[in-house]
């Protein structure tokens, strides 16, 4: 069975500080898919950022960066100089490669971003 | 610009009646998801299709929920009939999945029901 963890209910911090949202998961997979979404108060699901198992290369986009650490089954997200924009809630997700391809979601973190 | 189209936006009904949410996915996308969001619960994947084909619906309630895609540019689910504890924001998202790599899932605004 998939599971993803964010152990962080959430988090509170003021503008300008970096922020790292914490995602664990298990799968029995070998082939696997992590995915970072954005919950903004609005409600709707943004699409941040898709990563393929086999690839383990940290990326950045913009203030964004993602740390994926297949060793700890972890896949980290970094917000740098947050703004407060940024306030939403964040959730990482986790999708096989075969048979079911459906995203399981972890629980969300709340982060709040005070100017 | 292409994005997943939910109706109606909320909707607020009473207990024992029928509810009917509609979904139309992204134009050329093979998966549809259908998820219910809750405070108690997060984010539930309640069913999907592949191909218009029903893939997984075991998060469903199979005496009061179902799930259809009559065609590739329409998804509906209802409930029938609607209970308080349905009371819920129910996502629809859309996606390509092949052989290979999964495409990102793209979601709509999202339905809040409100069942008194």
């Amino acid at each position: 069975a998939q599971k993803v963890t964010q152990a962080q209910t959430e988090i509170s911090v003021v503008e300008k500080e970096d922020v790292t949202l914490d995602c664990v998961y298990e799968t029995r997979d070998t082939t696997y898919y992590l995915f970072w979404y954005k919950q903004p108060p609005s409600g709707e699901l943004v699409f941040l950022i898709r990563r393929n198992s086999f690839d383990e290369q940290n990326e950045i986009s913009g203030r964004y960066s993602w740390n994926f650490q297949k060793s700890t089954s972890s896949f980290n997200f970094t917000i740098t100089a947050s703004q407060v924009v940024d306030s939403a809630v964040y959730f990482c997700a986790l999708s096989g490669a075969t048979g079911r391809r459906a995203l399981t979601f972890g629980s969300g973190t709340r982060l709040q971003v005070q100017p | 610009d292409a994005r997943v189209t939910q109706t109606p936006r909320h909707k607020v009904t009473e207990m024992g009646q029928e509810v009917t949410m509609r979904c139309q996915p992204i134009l050329g996308h093979n998966t549809v998801f259908w998820y219910r969001q809750t405070m108690m619960q997060g984010l539930e994947l309640l069913a999907y299709f592949r191909n218009r084909a029903p893939l997984d619906d075991s998060g469903m309630p199979k005496d009061r929920f179902s799930a259809e895609m009559p065609d590739a540019t329409l998804a509906t689910l209802k409930i029938q009939p609607s209970e308080p504890r349905d009371s819920a924001v129910y996502f629809c998202a859309s996606g390509l999945v092949l052989r290979g790599p999964n495409t990102e899932a793209f979601f709509g605004q999202g339905t809040r029901l409100t069942v008194v």
